[in-house]
């Protein structure tokens, strides 16, 4: 049982460049996340999914993608980067409500130059 | 507007002495508190929630919360702490039946002292 895992590890773009982060999780999770660490600023919710086909936005969605096409993968896509994406982003999944725990990913370091 | 607020950026103690990390919180509703623990270069993981029922909620690694709804607080003790105590903490709630979403607090780094 893998839990949630997320590649790249370490990811570095251009400006303008667009790529693919992936999740996926192996727990038959209906919901998944998104979110962004920035320093001193908490996670910020990007995306998330409440189960496959079903997405909607978070707190700072501009700028990103995402799909669900099935219950164990979410692929965050960037489409045009940018430096103020420049972060690390975490996948994470959880059973819905109430057990609702959230069970996260390693994370990708993105960096844009 | 929801939101939870961590006061202390860091939080210093020595390795044996009580530690405390600081969470308070602001939401409509009754809300779910969570604590989490992310340590170097990993994913959050979390420690402990309370959802209803007693105030005081144990969770993993010999931490405790305690809800305090008067004073919208939900701090993280531990009794005794280690050096492998020391990471960064965040505080986050989830309001019952109105989001699927957490709100995050910006985190307390932990930092135990030998």
């Amino acid at each position: 049982n893998a839990g949630v895992t997320q590649t790249p590890k370490f990811r570095i773009l251009k400006i303008g460049q667009s790529m693919t982060l992936q999740c996926t999780q192996d727990m038959n999770h209906n919901y998944m996340y998104w979110y962004r660490q920035d320093p001193g600023m908490g996670l910020k919710l990007i995306y998330y999914s409440v189960g496959a086909g079903i997405t909607d936005k978070g707190e700072v969605p501009n700028g990103y993608n995402v799909s669900r096409s099935t219950t164990e993968d979410f692929p965050l896509r960037l489409e045009l980067a940018a430096p103020s994406q420049t972060s690390v982003y975490f996948c994470a999944s959880s059973p819905p409500f109430p057990t609702d725990t959230q069970y996260f990913g390693p994370g990708t370091r993105l960096t844009v130059l | 507007a929801q939101s939870v607020a961590q006061p202390e950026d860091q939080v210093n103690v020595a390795e044996g002495n009580p530690l405390t990390v600081k969470c308070t919180y602001s939401v409509s509703g009754n809300p779910y508190l969570f604590w989490y623990v992310q340590y170097p270069n990993r994913g959050l993981q979390f420690l402990l929630k309370y959802i209803t029922g007693d105030n005081l909620v144990k969770g993993s690694y010999g931490f405790e919360a305690e809800f305090n709804k008067s004073q919208t607080s939900f701090h993280l003790k531990k009794p005794s702490a280690l050096v492998s105590d020391s990471a960064l903490y965040f505080c986050a709630v989830r309001v019952l039946y109105n989001t699927d979403k957490l709100i995050f607090g910006t985190g307390t780094r932990l930092q135990v002292f030998p």
